[in-house]
């Protein structure tokens, strides 16, 4: 079946970088866009960033521009999000969700986050 | 950014009551918009695309409306397992936003 599967909760001290990773399974990995989405303890959800996985090619939340790296492995069918210089703030859950477009025949007809990891919890604390 | 405002903050209700949710954008961004459903420890389920499209699977209770700036997520029959925090997400331009979450709550 179609999923996502994040790796491991992290904890890291402020100042360091961490790289979460999302490996897809059951369908073409380079057919989806993928982005990364976080939710902090008890606030919404924000979303990061994301990459074509065809192409490599990726967009960011200028909140998050020159801090985050969002990369993939074709061959391994994954994605990863990398975060640097990390703060106390940064403590939160981070999902992959693929990226997915609907279509009625050939028109378009909305798109949304379908598919979800699991989510990794990430805690910065000294 | 545009600014997702949903209300209430939270509610609630009982099982078989109608339950009624809105999403306020802070610009216009046409149906563009998606509704999740989100359970404690667990990731977002997409529920209903274009503002009013049901995702596959899942239930007919849920159903959405609305274009512009004003959209509406409405359970008819609240069952046990509707109990949740919901969110809206718009997808006109980026940076994509969400609702700050409305929880469903047993009365």
């Amino acid at each position: 079946q179609v999923q996502l599967v994040q790796s491991g909760a992290e904890v890291k001290k402020p100042g360091a970088s961490v790289k979460v990773s999302c490996k897809a399974s059951g369908y073409t990995f380079t057919s989806y866009a993928m982005h990364w989405v976080r939710q902090a303890p008890g606030q919404r959800l924000e979303w990061m960033g994301w990459i074509n996985a065809g192409n490599g090619n990726t967009k960011y939340s200028q909140k998050f521009q020159g801090r985050v790296t969002i990369t993939r492995d074709t061959s391994a069918s994954t994605a990863y999000m990398e975060l640097s210089s990390l703060r106390s703030e940064d403590t939160a859950v981070y999902y992959c969700a693929r990226w997915f477009d609907f279509w009625s025949g050939s028109i378009y007809a909305g798109s949304a986050f379908d598919i979800w990891g699991q989510g990794t919890m990430v805690t910065v604390s000294s | 950014a545009i600014r997702m405002t949903q209300s209430p903050s939270s509610l609630s209700a009982s099982t078989g009551d109608r339950v009624t949710i809105t999403c306020r954008a802070s610009q216009g961004i046409s149906s563009y918009l998606a509704w999740y459903q989100q359970k404690p420890g667990k990731a977002p389920k997409l529920l209903i695309y274009a503002a009013s499209t049901l995702q596959s699977g899942v239930p007919s209770r849920f159903s959405g409306s609305g274009s512009g700036t004003d959209f509406t997520l409405t359970i008819s029959c609240l069952q046990s397992e509707d109990f949740a925090t919901y969110y809206c997400q718009q997808y006109y331009s980026y940076p994509l936003t969400f609702g700050q979450g409305t929880k469903v709550e047993i009365k």
